[in-house]
C-alpha cells in the first residue's frame, strides 16, 4: 500500500537555526508532491508543490524542498527559521496519471521555534 | 484559490446520534473531499464527493456510516451517523480544481462524542 513517512513528529529549534524535515513515500510511479502547513488556529494551506521539472522547488516564506527520485524523498528545508514558522507540517503525495488520484498524507511534524 | 467554510465549527454529541457537517465553497470546484483527522494522527480520506452521484468511499468507510451529499459544485454535506466515541475527530472538507492538484482546506469541524 502507498504510504508517506515523515521522520520527525516533533522538532524544536531556536530562531535562525536551519530546518530540514524528512519525507519519504512508497510508490513506484510518477507522483505529485506537496508540503502543507497548518499554523496555530488556521486552515491547512499549501506551502509548495512539485509536479515536474526542476527537482528543487521554492515555496512561500523562504521554504524549499528537493525531490530525489532515487530516494523517494521530498525533504523540506529552510535556512533560517523564525518564531512565526511554528506550525504543523504535512508532506503529501498523489500518484499521477492514475484513475484514483488519492492524496496520501504523512503523519505531520510539529515544529516549535523558540524566540 | 478557494475560500471554504464549514458548519458547525465544533460540536459535542451523544452516542447514537447523528451530525451533519456542511461545506460551502465560494466558487465552483471540480473535486470535493472529506477527510478525518483523529487526535495525533494524519489526515485520512473518507470519500470523494461527486456532484449529482454517489460519493466514492475509501476502504474502511461506508455510505451507511458517512452519507455524503453534493447537490451542486459549491456545496457538500457529510453526516456522521450513529456516533460512538471513536468518531471523535476533526472532519475536514477540501476542494481541488483538478485531480492530482493542490487542495484547499476548510477550517474543520471538531466533533466530540460522549
Amino acid at each position: 500500500a502507498q504510504s508517506v513517512s515523515q521522520h520527525n513528529h516533533h522538532v524544536i529549534l531556536s530562531e535562525a537555526a536551519s530546518l530540514e524535515l524528512g519525507c519519504n513515500y512508497s510508490y513506484g510511479g510518477t507522483v505529485n508532491l506537496f508540503w502543507y502547513v497548518q499554523y496555530p488556529g488556521q486552515h491547512l494551506q499549501l506551502l509548495l508543490k512539485y509536479f515536474s521539472g526542476d527537482p528543487l522547488v521554492k515555496g512561500i516564506k523562504g521554504f524549499e524542498a528537493e525531490f530525489i527520485k532515487s530516494k523517494f524523498s521530498f525533504n523540506l528545508r529552510k535556512p533560517s527559521v523564525q518564531w512565526s514558522d511554528t506550525a504543523e507540517y504535512f508532506c503529501a503525495v498523489t500518484p499521477a496519471f492514475t484513475g484514483g488520484f488519492k492524496t496520501i498524507f504523512g503523519a505531520g511534524t510539529r515544529l516549535f521555534v523558540k524566540a | 484559490s478557494a475560500v471554504i467554510s464549514q458548519k458547525p465549527s465544533r460540536d459535542i454529541c451523544q452516542r447514537g446520534t447523528s451530525l451533519t457537517i456542511q461545506c460551502q465553497v465560494d466558487s465552483q470546484v471540480t473535486m470535493m473531499f472529506w477527510y478525518r483527522q483523529q487526535p495525533g494522527q494524519s489526515l485520512t480520506l473518507i470519500a470523494t464527493a461527486n456532484q449529482g452521484s454517489e460519493a466514492t468511499y475509501e476502504s474502511g468507510f461506508v455510505i451507511d456510516k458517512f452519507p455524503i451529499s453534493r447537490p451542486n459544485l459549491t456545496f457538500s454535506t457529510l453526516t456522521v451517523s450513529n456516533m460512538s466515541p471513536e468518531d471523535s475527530s476533526i472532519y475536514l472538507c477540501s476542494v481541488s480544481q483538478s485531480n492530482g492538484n493542490e487542495q484547499f482546506f476548510g477550517p474543520g469541524t471538531r466533533l466530540t462524542v460522549l
